[in-house]
């Protein structure tokens, strides 16, 4: 199974409307959970943490976090064609210095 | 902000060649870590550091090594480079539990 699992898309969406991202991890004892953006070209770039189970809203950008079902979900609102990118869920598997654990990214396409 | 610098952005190198990749961050972070990113495999850890002369495997050490001698610089080292270690290197720093912050990327070619 797995680490980190995410639809590698494309996910297409019209601009304005909500996208949504999904993210499954299979470590039960993962504790910190982040979403990256990366452009074409560029290296990931952190946008979004979340760490205890709920919703964490920071502009248009909402995390959502169910430890429960392990499933991490990112929602971008009136998306913009500026936000078409990869996005990459990562998972901490164990507390502390362990590197991160990436899915493959969902690439993000808004059209105009 | 964080400031994680490293050295090239692109190199060129020959199968064979012992290959330094360097990288320096401003934030007095603890956790430094290489990662390469390859197509349709994504981001994978290779070596991370806890503390200064502390290193630990990540998922494919395999042809690698690196060096911390100092807290704030972590090299990755190529001790013979072969045409499959051609990829993207990235390399990022954290503090423990904290989200890590990524250098630019060295995009490296074996030849």
């Amino acid at each position: 199974q797995k680490e980190v699992e995410q639809n590698s898309g494309p996910l297409s969406v019209p601009e304005g409307a909500i996208a949504s991202l999904n993210c499954t991890y299979s470590d039960r004892g993962s504790q910190s959970f982040f979403w990256y953006r990366q452009y074409s070209g560029k290296s990931p770039e952190l946008i979004m943490s979340i760490y205890s189970n709920g919703d964490k809203e920071d502009g248009r950008f909402t995390a959502q976090l169910n430890k429960a079902s392990q499933y991490v979900s990112l929602l971008i609102r009136d998306s913009q064609p500026s936000d078409s990118a990869t996005y990459l869920c990562a998972v901490i598997r164990r507390g502390g210095a362990d590197g991160l654990t990436f899915g493959k990214g969902t690439h993000l396409i808004i059209q105009p | 902000d964080v400031k994680v610098t490293q050295s090239s952005r692109y190199l060129v190198k020959r199968t064979g060649e012992k290959v330094f990749l360097e990288c320096v961050q401003d934030m007095d972070h603890e956790n430094m870590f290489w990662y390469r990113q390859d197509p349709g495999l994504g981001l994978r850890l290779i070596y991370f550091s806890y503390d200064v002369k502390m290193k630990e495997k990540g998922d494919i050490p395999e042809g690698y090594s690196v060096s911390r001698e100092k807290k704030e610089r972590f090299s990755l080292i190529l001790e013979s480079a072969s045409t499959n270690q051609t990829s993207m290197y990235l390399c990022a720093s954290s503090d423990r539990g904290q989200p890590q912050h990524f250098g630019d990327g060295t995009r490296l070619s074996i030849l």
